[in-house]
């Protein structure tokens, strides 16, 4: 089984739909993100949080919310989609060591198509 | 503005000849980096890392050189094989940013048999 697991695999909603994109762990990492991806833009951060009570923007978090429901849940949601959210999205966790970065393990991705 | 870069969008290389990819960045607070490769359909995984104290850094067929003082790191695979096939991205941390990263836009790699 996977170690992190989204769901869904592929969304088509519509301009104006709330939208949830969930995200699970087995990993036991504390720390968790919300990173989406452009076609020539790489990974952006959304939200990320490093545990339960602790939850912090990234890059581009308009238009975007999250709960963190326990250590290994993380869920996405939009609560007005827009078109220009039309993107790969992706969930990562990591072990957490202090201040330093340390090696993030990404799920699948869930494909969101907004019309 | 982007702090890292991978200037070049695509790379093709001979099975068995060596591919560098190649990334920048200007953030000089940056003291950790990461490569991930992403294959279709699926989510990035980790490759290999570097810490700025550090110029070099193994792990078999893949070599990280870090040149602190030009912001230029680079990724080298001997020998390439077509599994190598798919997207690399470099990533970037800095010191006491919670493990925050900051990717470049991706390399595609095409290994030709």
């Amino acid at each position: 089984d996977a170690d992190v697991t989204q769901t869904p695999r592929n969304r088509i909603t519509k301009t104006g739909k709330r939208i949830m994109l969930e995200c699970s762990q087995t990993k036991g990492h504390d720390r968790m993100y919300w990173y989406r991806q452009d076609p020539g833009l790489g990974l952006q951060l959304i939200y990320y949080s490093f545990d339960v009570k602790d939850i912090n923007k990234g890059e581009i978090s308009d238009g975007y919310s999250v709960s963190r429901q326990a250590q290994a849940k993380f869920s996405l949601s939009l609560e007005s989609a827009i078109p220009n959210q039309t993107a790969l999205y992706f969930c990562a966790t990591s072990v957490g060591t202090g201040g330093r970065a340390d090696t993030q393990y990404f799920g699948p991705g869930t494909r969101l198509t907004v019309l | 503005d982007q702090q890292v870069k991978q200037n070049s969008p695509s790379l093709s290389v001979q099975e068995g000849r060596i591919s560098i990819l190649n990334c920048d960045y200007t953030n000089s607070m940056f003291d950790y980096f990461l490569w991930y490769k992403k294959y279709p359909a699926e989510g990035p995984t980790f490759l290999i890392s570097i810490s700025s104290i550090k110029d070099k850094n193994e792990d078999g067929r893949f070599t990280v050189f870090l040149n602190k003082s030009a912001k230029h790191l680079s990724l080298h695979i001997v020998p390439s094989q077509p599994g190598d096939s798919a997207v690399y991205f470099c990533a970037a941390s800095a010191m006491f940013s919670g493990s925050r990263l900051t990717f470049g836009e991706g390399t595609q790699l095409t290994v030709n048999p």
